[in-house]
């Protein structure tokens, strides 16, 4: 079935580079997502890779997709405070909706 | 161009009474997604409308209902509410079909039954 698989808990110190894993079951998927969610708030969106890309870079944020194993990730250089927050990964489950399946989230707590 | 709003902010029923939440999609999005988030756990999707008709839907009881309104707003529908109904709603708009299927979402309506 479907199902996103993510690591509860990252820590990190500012300016260093976090690294967020997400595992997939859906090959179908035609875009894979990095949403991050704030205390209290909705979610916005980071960035998205396309399935038959292998890596897109926008800013600081590296996404990294092997396909073959089914792996995503997030890479955040010069991590900073204000990137405190829950960072969710999705997949499109490839029918007619294109509804998102998420993860559990990972917490990413930045230390000073 | 104006971004996915929803009202209310917060809500606080009480159980088996019924609840609307409200979601205006972004401009030039023809679709809306619902989602429901429990504390602790990534959103949940409930069901989408495209061009007022329900589009899909996932594992979520007949009282949760929608509508989608000729402007592409949106309503959810929630009857009989019960404790674990309480969660963060967030809808989310899109225009599929036109290479532009990533969702944006709105910052939710939170809701509390006691």
């Amino acid at each position: 079935g479907e199902d996103v698989e993510q690591s509860l808990f990252l820590s990190v110190r500012e300016g260093d580079s976090s690294v967020i894993n997400c595992t997939y079951t859906d090959s179908s998927s035609t875009y894979l997502y990095w949403y991050k969610q704030e205390p209290g708030a909705g979610l916005q969106l980071l960035t998205y890779i396309f399935s038959n890309m292998d890596m897109k870079q926008d800013q600081r944020l590296t996404v990294l997709l092997n396909k073959k194993d089914k792996h995503l990730s997030l890479r955040i250089a010069d991590t900073q405070t204000g990137d405190s927050a829950i960072y969710f990964c999705a997949e499109t489950d490839g029918g007619a909706t294109n509804k998102l399946i998420f993860g559990t989230g990972t917490l990413l707590a930045v230390q000073p | 161009e104006t971004g996915v709003t929803q009202s209310p902010t917060h809500l606080i029923k009480t159980r088996g009474q019924q609840v609307t939440l409200r979601c205006s999609s972004q401009s030039g999005h023809n679709t809306v997604s619902w989602y429901q988030q429990a504390l602790g756990q990534g959103p949940q999707f409930i069901f989408q409308y495209y061009r007022e008709e329900e589009n899909g839907r996932g594992n979520f009881p007949p009282r949760f209902s929608g509508l989608q309104f000729p402007n592409y707003s949106s309503e959810l529908n929630v009857n009989a509410l019960e404790l674990d109904d309480s969660a963060l709603y967030l809808c989310a708009s899109s225009s599929p079909g036109q290479g532009r299927e990533t969702q944006y979402f709105g910052p939710g309506t939170r809701l509390l039954v006691l």
